[in-house]
């Protein structure tokens, strides 16, 4: 089986200051990882993944996630944040090969003040 | 092209009554998934369906949860004689036929509110 642990269940930060979201797994098989966005009262959004290749994944508005297998993570990090980056961030993990579902953390709140 | 789409947005229903949820996928999209979320809690995997199968189900309560993906029409998760407890946010998403995975795409929700 596997797990997902999101350390921070909140981050507050400054406008234009660094942010990271940390993402630990577990699991006993090799995975895919994501990081999806949820704006209040919307659906998910895929920010973005790894399947495979190079370990650091990067979304088209600054986000970059990078994969270390040794430490079984994948830190969601921003060098700097904007308002509008207010929003609720869940890490994701599915097995290779396996059925198709995503097991989910708890996510992280991340919150931008001006 | 339009996304995932679920209706209704919003539905109450007193305890004992029936849900019914309504998910269709994006055009071309033969995979549905349904997620429930909790208060506070991530997204928890419910059912996993292909037009008239399900593939895995191993995510839904035992009893009073239903879910089907007809051959025409949308994917429906059904829920007879609610009780609080299942107030939650029900996401539904679609991805393609393949091996293309990371492609789901996730519909708005609907926000079910048990009173």
């Amino acid at each position: 089986a596997q797990s997902v642990t999101q350390l921070d269940s909140q981050v507050p930060v400054f406008e234009e200051a660094p942010v990271e979201l940390r993402c630990n797994y577990s699991s006993s098989v090799s995975v895919y990882l994501f990081w999806y966005v949820q704006y209040p009262n919307q659906g998910l959004q895929l920010l973005l993944k790894y399947l495979s290749g190079s370990t650091l994944v990067e979304s088209i508005n600054g986000f970059e996630a990078e994969f270390n297998k040794s430490q079984t993570s994948f830190h969601l990090r921003k060098p700097s944040v904007h308002i509008s980056d207010t929003a609720e961030y869940f890490c994701a993990v599915s097995d290779q090969g396996g059925s198709e579902k995503l097991v989910f953390g708890k996510g992280t709140k991340l919150t931008v003040n001006p | 092209n339009a996304g995932v789409m679920q209706n209704p947005r919003h539905l109450v229903r007193r305890r004992g009554q029936e849900a019914r949820l309504r998910c269709s996928p994006m055009k071309g999209h033969s995979h549905v998934y349904w997620y429930r979320q909790l208060p506070e809690e991530g997204l928890k995997f419910m059912v996993y369906l292909q037009k008239e199968n399900i593939i895995d189900e191993s995510g839904m309560p035992k009893e009073r949860f239903s879910a089907e993906f007809p051959k025409e029409g949308p994917s429906i998760l059904r829920i007879q004689q609610v009780v609080r407890g299942d107030s939650a946010a029900y996401f539904c998403a679609s991805s393609p036929p393949g091996r293309d995975f990371g492609g789901y795409t996730f519909g708005s929700g609907t926000r079910l509110t048990v009173v």
